[in-house]
């Protein structure tokens, strides 16, 4: 059992370009959670994903960022026109039910230079 | 003001020493949960706790309900502890973890 496997763990953009952040959850995880952790902030929640379904994305930026759970795959985390404030760390974690057995993934490092 | 806050922000102890971290928090929980970071790392889940007291090797994790206050003990400290603890919590109701800044706790040899 591979845990929670986020890749890339180091990503590069330029500004305006698109980043895709993945995660794969844990075997037998059907829940997905993105976080954001800011430099020198606290983790943030973004979005909560069931498969093919948003739960609640009360905390996505309502421009430029979007995430899904196909059936198939990986969660995708997308980010379209990046600019330097959305440089940070994005976790992912996964959990087989609601904030039950919770398990985080290491993390993508956005960079936007 | 955040739905949990941690105390302190910042930790230095020597090896060998009992370490504190404390949390509290604001809203109704479902459970707390303690995170650890390691630099430029990934995030493990350390305890979930609902109710009274957990114990994983050297890592003590407390909670009381009724005064909405969590801490995490560490005995005999060792700098491979060395890291930034974090509380979450889960709330009643929501989808979503309320999370501290954050303790960074450094052991030095």
């Amino acid at each position: 059992n591979a845990g929670v496997m986020q890749n890339p763990r180091h990503l590069v953009r330029r500004r305006g370009q698109e980043a895709r952040l993945r995660c794969s959850p844990m075997k037998g995880h059907s829940h997905v959670y993105w976080y954001r952790q800011l430099p020198e902030e606290g983790l943030k929640f973004m979005v909560y994903l069931q498969k093919e379904n948003i739960i609640d994305e009360s905390g996505m930026p309502k421009e430029r960022f979007s995430a899904e759970f196909p059936k198939e795959g990986p969660s995708i985390l997308r980010i379209q026109q990046v600019v330097r404030g959305d440089s940070a760390a994005y976790f992912c974690a996964s959990s087989p039910a609601q904030f039950y057995g919770y398990t985080f993934g290491s993390g993508t490092r956005l960079t936007v230079v | 003001k955040n739905e949990v806050e941690q105390s302190p922000q910042n930790l230095t102890a020597q090896e060998g020493e009992f370490i504190t971290i404390n949390c509290s928090y604001s809203v109704g929980i479902s459970a707390l949960h303690w995170l650890q970071q390691h630099p430029g790392g990934g995030i493990v889940s350390l305890f979930m706790l609902s109710s009274g007291k957990k114990k994983h090797g050297r890592l003590i994790a407390t909670i009381n309900i009724q005064e909405k206050h969590s801490s995490l003990h560490i005995t005999a400290s060792h700098p491979r502890d060395s890291a930034v603890y974090i509380c979450a919590a889960s709330p009643n109701t929501g989808n979503q973890f309320y999370f501290g800044t954050g303790t960074s706790l450094t052991v030095i040899p």
